[in-house]
């Protein structure tokens, strides 16, 4: 099963709201990731998670909060976006623990900041 | 700074024609990944190219890395419409940082 799972599928939100973005996966793979990808655009990497603590964050503004519980799950935590924040985030997830194996990713999730 | 160019950025070509992407990277690694984005939808791994000389196949897309150049070939054979997507290459320079190309657009016409 090379499943990564994400919800939800879209998300409408105003600047003043809080949301949370989640994704899953069941392969026992021990580094995830959060990027963002604007349209016609490459992803663009956010955080990445190794053996469940940050190991990488990319200068992300303090609006975007990540989490991950336990090895199968992260968190995105979103507070007081912009509208230039409107895209589509992809949550990813590879072996590990070098974290040079490749990459799987879930459906994404479509974020509009009204 | 790494840098991951592709080109063509677009590419429109008939079915049953052969083609080539190129994807060239400014610094060392030994693994480069290629990726295809249907339109709103998400990243499916499609090769991933782990030493010098490496050449993989899936139907009709052949992939080949040559890290002395720091090139790597994503050759399309006989192009058919459901080929039509993005296609990114991404390296990692060892990092834990994937690095994208810009993504090439390929559009397959009847």
């Amino acid at each position: 099963d090379t499943e990564v799972t994400q919800t939800p599928k879209h998300l409408v939100m105003g600047m003043t709201n809080k949301k949370s973005l989640k994704c899953e996966q069941h392969m026992g793979h021990r580094a995830m990731y959060w990027y963002k990808q604007k349209a016609k655009k490459p992803p663009e990497l956010m955080f990445v998670y190794s053996y469940e603590k940050l190991s990488i964050n990319e200068s992300v503004p303090s609006r975007f909060s990540p989490e991950c519980p336990n090895s199968s799950l992260l968190n995105l935590h979103l507070h007081a976006l912009q509208p230039e924040d409107s895209a589509l985030y992809l949550c990813a997830s590879s072996q590990g623990p070098t974290i040079q194996e490749t990459q799987y990713f879930g459906p994404g999730t479509r974020l509009l900041v009204l | 700074e790494l840098k991951v160019e592709q080109n063509p950025l677009f590419l429109s070509m008939q079915e049953g024609k052969n083609y080539t992407i190129y994807c060239n990277y400014s610094t060392t690694s030994d693994r480069l990944y290629w990726y295809r984005q249907d339109p709103g939808k998400s990243l499916e791994s499609l090769f991933v190219l782990l030493s010098n000389g490496a050449v993989k196949q899936e139907g009709r897309l052949m992939a080949s890395l040559d890290t002395k150049a720091r090139l790597s070939t994503l050759h399309i054979t006989a192009a058919v419409h459901d080929l039509s997507a993005t296609y990114f290459c991404a390296v990692d320079p060892n990092t834990g940082k994937l690095i994208f190309g810009q993504g090439t657009t390929l559009q397959v016409k009847p």
